[in-house]
């Protein structure tokens, strides 16, 4: 158990609903990342928060969007869904922006 | 721009055998390299990390890699195969952004499979 905690742990929803996920970090750890697990695109990073400032941006479609809350917690918004946003999601936290990151066990999202 | 390639995508091993999973790296400055475990259904585990200090780095679980600067390379070792090491392996870089960002880029992934 890393201490990264996420949930859903499943998610069903049909295409076009918006859909919110959340993450929990290690106690301690101000850095929160999100990654994308999908068939096609493998592990993508998608981006990064420190304290509640957006650190770093990956591979983000403009229909996601993020946020980290004063309690460190982050939480992942999904809009406008697409067959193809189906993947896992993970999240990760570090203590800082340069030690090694710890992931949580994921969320599956399944769009129909 | 940083980036790994896993050089094999499905690795098949007796146990008790050895273990090698290949990985080359491509860095223009000197990189921060990870290797990750997955197993079915669960999240991604740290298996061992280098950050410069030694070149050879040894982990959980009897892994080790050796960071090769010559060959580009960080290959994972592991001299006895066990049947709770077949999952998923990731080769991991990790690329500093300005302000402060830090971001992993990963592998495609090396499926272990350990047979009786």
């Amino acid at each position: 158990d890393s201490g990264v905690t996420q949930t859903p742990k499943h998610l069903i929803t049909a295409t076009g609903q918006r859909v919110t996920l959340r993450c929990s970090p290690r106690s301690g750890d101000l850095s929160v990342y999100w990654y994308q697990q999908s068939l096609d695109q493998g592990l993508q990073f998608l981006i990064q928060y420190y304290n509640g400032e957006e650190r770093a941006k990956g591979n983000i479609l403009e229909r996601f969007s993020a946020q980290q809350f004063p309690d460190l917690h982050s939480e992942l918004n999904l809009s406008s869904l697409e067959l193809g946003d189906s993947a896992l999601y993970f999240c990760a936290s570090s203590q800082d922006g340069a030690n090694e990151q710890f992931f949580g066990p994921g969320t599956r999202l399944t769009v129909l | 721009a940083q980036s790994v390639t896993q050089l094999d995508s499905h690795v098949s091993v007796s146990e008790g055998t050895p273990v090698l999973l290949r990985c080359n790296y491509s860095s223009s400055y000197s990189p921060s390299l990870f290797w990750y475990v997955q197993h079915p259904n669960k999240g991604l585990q740290l298996l061992l990390k280098y950050t410069s200090a030694a070149t050879l780095v040894k982990g959980i679980n009897g892994f080790e890699a050796e960071f090769k600067k010559s060959e580009t390379s960080f290959h994972l070792t592991k001299p006895s195969a066990h049947m709770s090491d077949a999952a998923e392996y990731f080769c991991v870089v990790r690329a500093y952004g300005g302000g402060g960002g830090n971001k992993l880029t990963f592998g495609t992934g090396t499926q272990l499979k350990v047979e009786l």
